[in-house]
């Protein structure tokens, strides 16, 4: 199985400051990821595909990159309603995983 | 628009069954294979199960293979998952999610429905 894991866990940020996040794979996935955005109470929403593609709606300040086994999203700067928990997802090896998540929240 | 909306969760004792729905609109359910997907509350997201666009084909996470079983109705636009055997481990929102046309991310969510497993 593909373990996935995010770094850091927590991340305390202000509005207005460049933000990246962390996604490794314990094997080689490609491309074939993706990240989610899901607020409290809310089911996740798709911002990124294949590493780096922004899904329909996602704004300009999300940006994915990486392949193999490290990636990352970085939100360039940051709104106030992108305070929420990030989670990627491989969709390479199977079954598909994803990763345990990183809160941001507001410092 | 496109949505889907989970329903049938609630409180049941362990060892006992369950079934969720999701009732699909506003695409072409008949032409996607539709996926499950849970999460403990508070923790991270973890894959359950699929099903192909014809219902012909299931694939299952090794936690609740031989137990759960998805199914498919395209006459009804809607997707199950018959919830067998519950055990506490399986306390969890289940979301159902849309897989892509091309590939294997998940877009859009239902909203999600819980299911607590507790005597």
């Amino acid at each position: 199985e593909t373990v996935m894991t995010q770094s850091p866990a927590t991340l305390s940020v202000s509005p207005g400051e460049r933000v990246t996040l962390s996604c490794r794979a314990s094997q080689s996935i490609r491309s074939n990821l993706a990240w989610y955005q899901q607020k409290p109470g809310q089911a996740p929403r798709l911002l990124i595909y294949a590493a780096s593609i922004r899904a329909t709606a996602t704004p300009a300040r999300f940006s994915g990159s990486g392949s193999g086994t490290d990636f990352t999203l970085t939100i360039s700067i940051l709104q106030s309603e992108d305070f929420a928990v990030y989670h990627c997802q491989q969709y390479n090896n199977w079954p598909y995983s994803f990763g345990q998540g990183t809160k941001l929240e507001i410092k | 628009e496109v949505q889907l909306m989970e329903s049938g969760g609630g409180l049941v004792q362990p060892g006992g069954s369950l079934r969720l729905s999701c009732a699909a609109s506003g695409f072409t359910f008949r032409g996607f294979w539709m996926h499950w997907v849970r999460q403990v509350p508070g923790k991270g997201l973890e894959w359950v199960s699929r099903i192909s666009s014809d219902g012909s084909s299931t694939t299952y996470a090794d936690s609740v293979k031989g137990r759960f079983t998805i199914s498919r109705d395209n006459a009804k636009n809607t997707l199950y998952l018959q919830m067998n055997s519950l055990r506490a481990e399986d306390t969890a929102v289940y979301f159902c999610a849309r897989d892509s046309s091309s590939s294997d991310w998940f877009d859009p969510w239902g909203q999600g429905t819980l299911v607590t497993v507790s005597s």
